[in-house]
């Protein structure tokens, strides 16, 4: 069992650029949810995404957005970068009704 | 609105103490809590979860217990070690939801 991976681990944009970062959930899960975690702060609830729809969403910014794929793979969206969006981004995956989150590795996201 | 607090928000210990981490929530009507590991720059680790209908959950050298009354949970760690250096983050996440809402953190050092 892989665990859940993200791919890139590691990315340099530029303000104002867009990025996709990407998130394939633990074998058997179908729930992908993704936070940000600026240094030094707890992860900060994005969306999730459940049956490839949004199912909740937190104070983030419509510059975020989401997709979720028939095999429950999940992208994150962020478009016109800010400085400030610099973060490590997680994701996580877990079975509706079953609540325990399993993270991946994160991807670190720096804006320049 | 639901927050989270942990304390202390550093702890550096010499190894084979046994320890205590704390953390607090405003809101008790919580489904569960989990407790996790991050390495610097790394992703989240599941150490326990506990079910709001639970008391307290053990894994080898950690015991975690949660009074929702109160709205309290503490992570004891036995025998430490300094293998158990990392940030240790509380979450807890509301009925109808499958959000994780977090704290900010316990770092702790543990040296030789």
């Amino acid at each position: 069992d892989a665990g859940v991976t993200q791919s890139p681990t590691h990315l340099i944009k530029t303000r104002g650029q867009q990025v996709t970062l990407r998130c394939s959930p633990k074998s058997g899960h179908d729930t992908v949810s993704w936070y940000q975690q600026a240094l030094g702060q707890g992860p900060q609830f994005i969306f999730q995404y459940y049956e490839e729809e949004e199912r909740q969403r937190g104070n983030f910014p419509d510059r975020f957005s989401g997709h979720q794929f028939p095999n429950y793979s999940s992208e994150l969206n962020v478009n016109a970068l800010l400085l400030g969006d610099s973060a490590l981004y997680l994701c996580a995956s877990s079975s509706l009704g079953n609540t325990e989150a399993f993270f991946g590795q994160g991807t670190r996201l720096t804006v320049v | 609105k639901q927050e989270v607090t942990q304390i202390p928000a550093a702890l550096s210990v010499p190894e084979g103490e046994n320890l205590v981490l704390n953390c607090s929530f405003t809101d008790s009507a919580i489904y569960n809590l989990q407790w996790f590991r991050q390495d610097p720059g790394k992703g989240l680790t599941s150490l326990l979860l506990i079910q709001s209908s639970q008391r307290e959950q053990t894994s080898g050298r950690l015991n975690a217990s949660l009074d929702k009354s109160s709205g309290r949970s503490t992570l004891y760690i036995a025998a430490s070690q300094p293998g158990d250096s990392a940030t240790y983050l509380c979450a807890v996440n509301a009925y109808n939801t499958d959000k994780l809402i977090f704290g900010t953190g316990t770092r702790l050092q543990v040296f030789p």
